[in-house]
């Protein structure tokens, strides 16, 4: 059973456009989300992140979006960069201490197009 | 500032065989914490640590174990080997109760033939 649940495995946006990469979630224990970028052959690296008390929470060209009545999360990336193509996780948590750990989406791969 | 690294990068191992991976923290972090990547699929929780003790544990069988030492640094064991335990390896280190600060290693690539 999926917790956290990103639908689209891989997305093109064209340099300079917005990207836009949903995350849904099922848990209503979760309380926290990250969203975290992975190139190939490295770890994945933090990007943002919000806590269930905000609704958006911004960081440069980065920002996240939370409903918690619809219980989805989205990430916008403006101006859409090449750097930027890499595989995207949304992941999630309960608690504050960490001890139940993060829970990953599968990813979405994220293709920028010049 | 060190970052996170772990060691062997690649590995390939025998089902039924014992591996050990090994983890080298951020330099003033004291958590750690290990997730298996299987192909097409995002990290999955295996345990964290703090302080050498093991404090959350995700759905994996006894088989797999761990360690954290005095200077943070940490192991993956996992005895049994299966072929499903074919994957990605990450160990992550942070402060405890920040998951925001959760900074991950490269990975090791296990391969159980």
């Amino acid at each position: 059973d999926q917790q956290v649940k990103q639908n689209s495995p891989s997305l093109s946006v064209q340099e300079g456009r917005i990207s836009i990469l949903n995350c849904d979630y099922t848990n209503s224990m979760f309380d926290y989300f990250l969203w975290y970028k992975k190139y190939p052959a490295e770890g994945p690296t933090f990007l943002i992140s919000i806590s269930s008390i905000k609704d958006k929470n911004e960081d440069g060209r980065f920002t996240v979006f939370l409903n918690k009545s619809a219980k989805h999360l989205s990430l916008h990336i403006v101006p859409s960069q090449p750097g930027d193509s890499a595989v995207y996780f949304c992941a999630a948590s309960p608690s504050g201490g960490g001890a139940d750990g993060l829970t990953f989406g599968k990813g979405t791969h994220l293709i920028i197009q010049p | 500032e060190t970052g996170v690294t772990q060691s062997p990068t690649h590995l390939i191992k025998t089902r039924g065989q014992q591996v050990t991976l090994r983890c080298s923290s951020q330099s003033g972090h004291n958590t750690v914490s290990w997730y298996q990547q299987a192909l097409g699929q995002g990290p999955q929780f295996i345990f964290q640590y703090y302080r050498e003790e093991e404090n959350g544990r995700g759905n994996f069988p006894p088989r797999f174990s761990g360690l954290q030492f005095p200077n943070y640094s940490s192991e993956l064991n996992v005895n049994a080997l299966e072929l499903d335990d074919s994957a990605l390896y990450l160990c992550a280190s942070s402060f405890l109760g920040f998951q925001e600060t959760q900074y991950f290693g490269p990975g090791t690539r296990l391969l159980v033939l």
